[in-house]
């Protein structure tokens, strides 16, 4: 079956500019995660929707970051006033209910000019 | 931060030969797994290990976990081309209704054919 889907998969925006990056998780995935990768490192978790609630958002760096799930299927993650420092690949995950693995989207590469 | 690092940072090897790849982490956990990941995207997962399970095996892969020393080890036998890649481990403290995972800093696997 399809697998976790982001859209767009590269995003350039100028220093100051919202952004929003989505992600399908698979169908009938009921978790969600965010994760932020920048060159060189491993991937570090943002935050964490069980269904419709965020469970778990003490990754995000601060409150330029939101993310929402309203129906629980797509997510979004919203970056107010970008900066240079926001610039990394933006990965989602998803995981049905009981299981621990996660299955990871393509990401979304971020390049804030 | 970064919950775990990886020894070594780079490894280069030979077709056929064997790759050990180490984990060290910090805190207590429920599970370890260890991900595998290309050019920098996606994340695939290869392997979870409980924290009463002491090895594992999978294919050409074999993990070995020590909670005591707060260490694993990935082993990847045989190796082929295909294989070169980034091999992350990643911990899951097992907070109750989450499964975030810590990731560590990675290890750069190539095989030379």
């Amino acid at each position: 079956g399809a697998g976790v889907s982001q859209t767009p998969s590269n995003k350039v925006t100028e220093k100051g500019k919202y952004v929003e990056l989505r992600c399908d998780p698979i169908s009938g995935h009921t978790a969600l995660y965010w994760y932020r990768q920048s060159l060189g490192q491993g991937p570090e978790f943002l935050i964490y929707f069980q269904g419709t609630g965020a469970a778990d958002d003490s990754g995000l760096p601060n409150d330029r970051f939101f993310a929402v799930r309203p129906e629980g299927s797509v997510s979004t993650l919203k970056i107010q006033r970008t900066e240079r420092g926001d610039s990394a690949v933006y990965l989602c995950a998803s995981s049905p209910r009981g299981e621990e693995t996660q299955y990871f989207g393509p990401g979304t590469r971020l390049l804030v000019l | 931060s970064q919950q775990g690092e990886e020894d070594p940072q780079a490894l280069s090897i030979q077709e056929g030969e064997n790759a050990t790849m180490n984990c060290s982490y910090k805190t207590s956990i429920n599970n370890l797994q260890w991900y595998r990941q290309n050019s920098g995207r996606g994340l695939v997962h290869l392997i979870l290990i409980r924290s009463n399970e002491r090895e594992k095996h999978s294919g050409r892969l074999r993990v070995t976990l020590d909670t005591s020393k707060k260490s694993s080890s990935l082993l990847i036998t045989a190796s082929r081309a295909a294989d070169t890649a980034s091999y992350f481990c990643a911990t899951d403290p097992g907070q109750t209704g989450a499964n975030n995972l810590f990731f560590g800093t990675g290890t750069r696997l190539t095989v030379i054919p």
